[in-house]
């Protein structure tokens, strides 16, 4: 297995412009969450799917965040318009809910200028 | 509320060594499953360890292991015989199964410098 793929690994974008990540669960798990981690808030969940149906967005900080998946393999979060209080490694995790332990993709540096 | 507390911001540790990195939880579940993960420098999430609140055992998994006291909701990790890729940030999280909650909260994390 492949693991969770996120991709970019980096991205650099100017202020105002939509940003999006990408991420490809593990084929089987059936939850799917995205966190984004900095130095001042450490690990922050913003929204997780559980069969691609959106459970708990309480996470994601305001109306410019968005986040979709439009089937099992597969889920983007988009920023519209980006910030520079944005920038932050954001990470994609999936589960199976058998055991519960999360497998996380290798992060996106987003980096707002 | 669902809350994991890690109150050591930095630890040093002599190679060989073995060290124990603090955490304590708080829920009002009684199923939940405690985690530790393992973020290097260069950035990804390593999964080291799971305990489940109805494990009577303490997990191991080579030189880690819980310390888990259930009632006094601490889930330690032991690393024992430190090396010098041990040095990391080390975050503790929990999970609740009942409810509605689902998600795994983290907590602030421990960076451990190991020295040789």
């Amino acid at each position: 297995d492949a693991g969770v793929i996120q991709s970019p690994r980096h991205e650099v974008t100017e202020m105002g412009q939509e940003v999006t990540l990408r991420c490809k669960p593990i084929s089987g798990h059936d939850y799917l969450f995205w966190y984004r981690q900095t130095m001042m808030r450490g690990l922050e969940l913003l929204i997780y799917f559980n069969n691609n149906v959106p459970i708990d967005d309480s996470g994601m900080p305001e109306d410019r965040f968005s986040a979709k998946m439009p089937n099992a393999s597969f889920s983007t979060l988009k920023i519209q318009p980006s910030e520079p209080r944005d920038s932050a490694v954001y990470f994609c995790a999936s589960s199976s809910p058998g055991w519960g332990g999360y497998t996380f993709g290798s992060g996106t540096r987003l980096t707002v200028v | 509320a669902q809350k994991i507390t890690q109150t050591q911001p930095g630890m040093f540790v002599q190679e060989k060594e073995a060290v124990t990195l603090d955490c304590t939880y708080d829920t009002s579940d009684q199923s939940y499953g405690l985690f530790w993960y393992k973020q290097p420098s260069s950035g990804e999430m390593i999964f080291l360890i799971y305990q489940g609140s109805y494990d009577e055992q303490n997990a191991t998994e080579g030189r880690y292991s819980l310390n888990f006291q259930k009632a006094r909701k601490s889930a330690n990790l032991v690393i024992s015989a430190s090396q010098l890729g041990d040095s990391a940030m080390y975050f503790c999280a929990m999970r609740s199964y009942g409810g509605a909650t689902n998600k795994l909260i983290f907590g602030t994390g421990t960076l451990l410098a190991v020295q040789p």
